[in-house]
């Protein structure tokens, strides 16, 4: 079965590093998302990907974040500056476009655990 | 802003019950998924609805676009079952999604 894979499955690092977190979405897939989970909050959009531009991002994802497909394989989320309360469970997910897969089902990966200490 | 709002919160069963978590959600959102996300974390899509009814083994899910409400159904409960379930909602062609707070179903023995 085709999955999302994302790496790395957990990364420390310290206050004020840059962080690059990897995503390879299902190869067909052109819609890809990344998400946050603050340990004991809600899942939260970050931005959604389509024909290689951000198609939605939300309050959250300010200038200190970007994303990129830089080989068409790979899905990036950059943070340049992390703070403290970046710290959470980052996912990526996929889907394919409606009109070629109506199940309209999303991938997700497994998950990078981001620690800023 | 787009809003979805989930009921029980949480929810304790006993095995064999049929249960039913519910949301509801703003003008604006066209269709909703319902996710399962498993004690260690992972997230599995269960279903993705813009009319009517779904079912998939002892799931079903519903919509209701008039009321702007969806239900998420498992019969025959299982331990196994033990996960929390999200309603998000999708709002334009963009996919902007907005995500419910999640419902915790724990099923006991």
């Amino acid at each position: 079965e085709p999955e999302v894979t994302q790496t790395p499955s957990h990364q420390v690092t310290q206050m004020g590093q840059e962080v690059i977190l990897r995503c390879v979405p299902i190869s067909n897939h052109l819609y890809f998302y990344w998400y946050r989970q603050i340990l004991g909050q809600k899942v939260e959009f970050l931005v959604s990907f389509y024909n290689n531009e951000i198609s939605e991002k939300s309050e959250i994802f300010d200038d200190q974040f970007s994303v990129e497909r830089p080989d068409g394989s790979n899905f990036t989320l950059k943070i340049r500056s992390t703070k403290l309360e970046d710290s959470a469970m980052y996912f990526c997910a996929s889907d394919a476009p409606w009109e070629l897969e109506n199940t309209g089902e999303l991938f997700f990966g497994e998950g990078s655990r981001l620690t800023v200490l | 802003k787009n809003e979805v709002e989930q009921s029980p919160q949480n929810l304790t069963a006993q095995e064999g019950e049929f249960i039913t978590i519910n949301c509801s959600y703003s003008v604006g959102i066209s269709a909703l998924h319902w996710l399962q996300q498993h004690p260690g974390g992972g997230i599995v899509s269960l279903f993705m609805l813009s009319s009517g009814k779904k079912k998939h083994g002892r799931l079903i899910a519903t919509i209701n676009i008039q009321e702007k409400h969806s239900s998420l159904h498992i019969t025959a409960s299982h331990p196994r079952d033990s996960a929390v379930y999200i309603c998000v909602g999708l709002s334009g062609s963009a996919r902007q999604l907005t995500f419910g707070s999640g419902t915790q179903l724990t099923v006991l023995p």
